[in-house]
C-alpha cells in the first residue's frame, strides 16, 4: 500500500513557465513533508520542506503548498530553468519529521529550452 | 554542503560474492539510513541507525546487514550476492534535531551477474 503517491511519472514544461508537481498521501499521521531533487547517478538533494502547521513555504523559485484536508501537496517552480530537469521526489514523515521518511515514486521533470 | 560519501560508486560482481558498500559522513550526524531504489520506483528504507551500536531493519525486507561501530561509518554487507540484489543503494544521514532534512550520498549502483 503506497502511502505517498506521485501520479505523474513525467512532466514537460517550457523554459520560463511554471512547473507544478503534485503529491498525494494517505496516512493522516504524516505532518512533515519534503521535496527532493535527483539527477541521474547522484543522490537526492533536499529542496524544500513544509510542516503541517503551515499551508505554504517559499524559498526562491520554489514554493510548496499543503492542503491537509485533501491530503495533497504541490511544488511550484517559477520560472522553470533547464537546470531544473531532474526527478523530483515527494517524501513524508510523522511526528513533525522525527519519524522515518516515506517516499513517492518520483516525477521526471523536463524543461524544454 | 553535505559531506557524505559512498564507495564504490559502481560495482559489477558475480553471484555468490560477499560485498560491503561503504558509507561515511563527516557531519557528526547520529542518524543514518540505507535506502534501495530501483529505476522508476520510490526509495525503500532497508536499514537505519540512531547512533553507535544501534541498528534497525527498515520497511523493506533485505538480506543485507549493517553495523554502526563509529558515528561516521555505516557499512552495508551482502554475504552472498544474487541477481535480485541488483539495484541502487543510497546512504543518508541527518542530525538529531527537529529538522528532518536527510543528506544523501551519491549512491552505489550494484549489478550482480
Amino acid at each position: 500500500d503506497q502511502q505517498v503517491k506521485q501520479n505523474s511519472p513525467s512532466l514537460s514544461v517550457q523554459e520560463g513557465r511554471i512547473s507544478i508537481l503534485n503529491c498525494d498521501y494517505t496516512n493522516s499521521m504524516f505532518d512533515y513533508f519534503l521535496w527532493y531533487k535527483k539527477y541521474p547517478a547522484e543522490g537526492p538533494t533536499f529542496l524544500i520542506s513544509i510542516s503541517s502547521i503551515k499551508d505554504k513555504n517559499e524559498d526562491g523559485r520554489f514554493t510548496v503548498f499543503l492542503n491537509k484536508s485533501a491530503k495533497h501537496l504541490s511544488l511550484h517552480i517559477v520560472p522553470s530553468q533547464p537546470g531544473d530537469s531532474a526527478v523530483y521526489f515527494c517524501a513524508a514523515s510523522a511526528n513533525f519529521g522525527n519519524e522515518k521518511l516515506t517516499f513517492g515514486t518520483g516525477t521526471r521533470l523536463t524543461i524544454i529550452p | 554542503e553535505a559531506d557524505i560519501y559512498q564507495t564504490p560508486r559502481y560495482l559489477v560482481i558475480g553471484t555468490g560474492k560477499k560485498i560491503t558498500l561503504e558509507c561515511s559522513q563527516t557531519m557528526g550526524h547520529d542518524k543514518m539510513y540505507w535506502y534501495q531504489q530501483d529505476p522508476g520506483m520510490e526509495l525503500h528504507l532497508i536499514h537505519y541507525s540512531y547512533g553507535v551500536n544501534s541498528t534497525e531493519k527498515g520497511d523493506l525486507s533485505s538480506e543485507s546487514t549493517v553495523s554502526r561501530i563509529r558515528t561516521e561509518h555505516f557499512p552495508l554487507t551482502l554475504e552472498s550476492a544474487r541477481p535480485s540484489h541488483t539495484s541502487q543503494y543510497l546512504c543518508a544521514s541527518r542530525s538529531g534535531g527537529a529538522v528532518n532534512e536527510q543528506f544523501f550520498g551519491p549512491g552505489t549502483r550494484l549489478t550482480v551477474l
